[in-house]
């Protein structure tokens, strides 16, 4: 079955960066791109960017203000996303999905990893 | 960017009571309109794609309507498990913007 396993919470000051991994496993990685998608405490869903597993092409949303970074590594099966010069309201569990390949919808999610920014 | 307005934000039913949640794009998107179902501590579930596709597994009570702009989620007679944060996004072009939820609570 298919399933996106993320890297446990992480505890962050603020200027630092954090690193969190989408483990996939149950489908041939390269033929899904993975989304990454963040929930400030309390808020609705912001849609972070998005990497196509297969030619590393990205996507990121500007409100990052290029601060973020999508990687994979396909002898693993896994992406990662940087996200450099915390804030405090960067604090968020940020969630890995992949994309359908259909019309961009999230077929599969991951469980969440809370990020928290604090001094 | 595509701006996405979801309402109502808040939304009282009862078992059984048949709701629709609407939500409209800031300009064409065609049906490149997913709906989300999300519960606390829970990561969100993808319900319905490409406007009105039922993903595998969700129940026949949920359908989803519209092209262009403006966009429907219906559940058709409400569950208890049914309870819980929907919202819309839409997958035209990026950011592809989620609308800022509704919040079906029990009457």
């Amino acid at each position: 079955q298919v399933q996106l396993v993320q890297s446990g919470a992480e505890v962050k000051k603020p200027g630092a960066s954090v690193k969190v991994s989408c483990k996939a496993s149950g489908y041939s990685f390269t033929r899904y791109g993975i989304a990454w998608v963040r929930q400030a405490p309390g808020q609705g869903l912001e849609w972070m960017g998005w990497v196509s597993t297969y030619k590393g092409k990205t996507e990121y949303a500007q409100t990052l203000q290029g601060r973020a970074t999508l990687t994979t590594d396909t002898s693993a099966s896994t992406v990662y996303m940087e996200l450099r010069s915390l804030r405090s309201d960067d604090t968020a569990v940020y969630y890995c999905a992949r994309d359908g390949n259909r019309m961009g919808d999230f077929d599969y999610w991951g469980q969440g990893t809370l990020v928290t920014v604090s001094s | 960017d595509v701006q996405m307005t979801q309402s109502p934000s808040s939304l009282y039913a009862s078992v059984g009571d048949r709701v629709t949640i609407t939500c409209r794009a800031g300009q064409s998107i065609s049906t490149f309109l997913n709906w989300y179902q999300q519960k606390p501590g829970e990561a969100p579930k993808l319900l319905i794609y490409a406007a009105s596709s039922l993903e595998s597994g969700v129940p026949s009570r949920f359908s989803g309507g519209g092209s262009g702009t403006d966009f429907t989620l219906t559940i058709s007679s409400l569950q208890p498990e049914d309870f819980a944060s929907y919202y819309c996004q839409e997958s035209f072009s990026p950011p592809h913007t989620f609308g800022q939820g509704t919040k079906l609570e029990i009457k």
